[in-house]
């Protein structure tokens, strides 16, 4: 079955960087699009990024633009998210998701549990 | 503020039927499929409804949705004690190749 497991949160300083990977098994990565959102304690879902399936395309979400960086290692079935110059609003368990299909228009079928990031001084 | 509006809550006693709204423009929804997401407390969110109303496999027919315009419902039957969660509904900004979710709505069954 369809597994993504989400790793690299913790606390993190603002201002300094972090990376967060996805594992993805059970299915042929390298096929499918992916995504990352995230959700602020008692708060909704965000969308933040999407990366097609050949790692071509990328689209980000205004808030993130420019600090946060999508990327895919389809050899090591693994999806990243490089965070940099994290602010205190970035604190959220951030999801690692997958597409119905590899191209970023298809919408998001299987989540992965999470992973908490805190940015705290 | 979230450019799909949803009411923050929503409520029903077992058996009765809720219907969850979401709002949206003619830049998201109008143009686009209508998606929405389950999140139960403490877990992931699940795919509920695709493509406006779609059911993928091992949601029950008590779920359904629609979409009419710039906005789109959801609708569950015969409430249950389980189907207490969050639920969201998301679409494409073609224009932006960017998604939204709306701000979600917290179900309680009473």
């Amino acid at each position: 079955q369809v597994q993504l497991v989400e790793s690299g949160g913790g606390v993190v300083q603002p201002g300094s960087s972090l990376r967060l990977a996805c594992a993805g098994s059970g299915f042929s990565f390298r096929n499918f699009a992916m995504y990352w959102v995230r959700q602020a304690p008692g708060k909704g879902l965000e969308w933040l990024a999407v990366i097609s399936s050949d790692g071509n395309n990328i689209y980000y979400a205004d808030s993130v633009t420019g600090r946060f960086f999508i990327s895919r290692d389809n050899s090591k079935n693994t999806l990243y998210l490089q965070m940099s110059s994290p602010r205190l609003e970035d604190t959220a368990v951030y999801y690692c998701a997958r597409a119905l299909g590899g191209s970023t228009e298809n919408f998001i079928v299987y989540w992965g549990q999470g992973t908490l990031v805190t940015v705290s001084s | 503020q979230s450019v799909l509006i949803q009411p923050p809550s929503a409520s029903g006693t077992p058996g009765q039927r809720v219907t969850i709204s979401c709002s949206g423009s003619s830049s998201y929804i109008g143009t686009d499929y209508v998606y929405w997401y389950q999140q139960l407390p403490g877990a992931a969110p699940k795919l509920l409804i695709y493509r406006n109303d779609q059911r993928p496999s091992g949601v029950p027919d008590r779920f359904s949705g629609s979409k009419s315009g710039t906005s789109a419902s959801l609708a569950i039957s015969g409430l249950r004690s389980e189907d207490e969660a969050d639920y969201y509904c998301a679409t494409r900004d073609d224009s932006l190749s960017s998604w939204v979710f709306g701000g979600g709505t917290k179900l309680t069954v009473l």
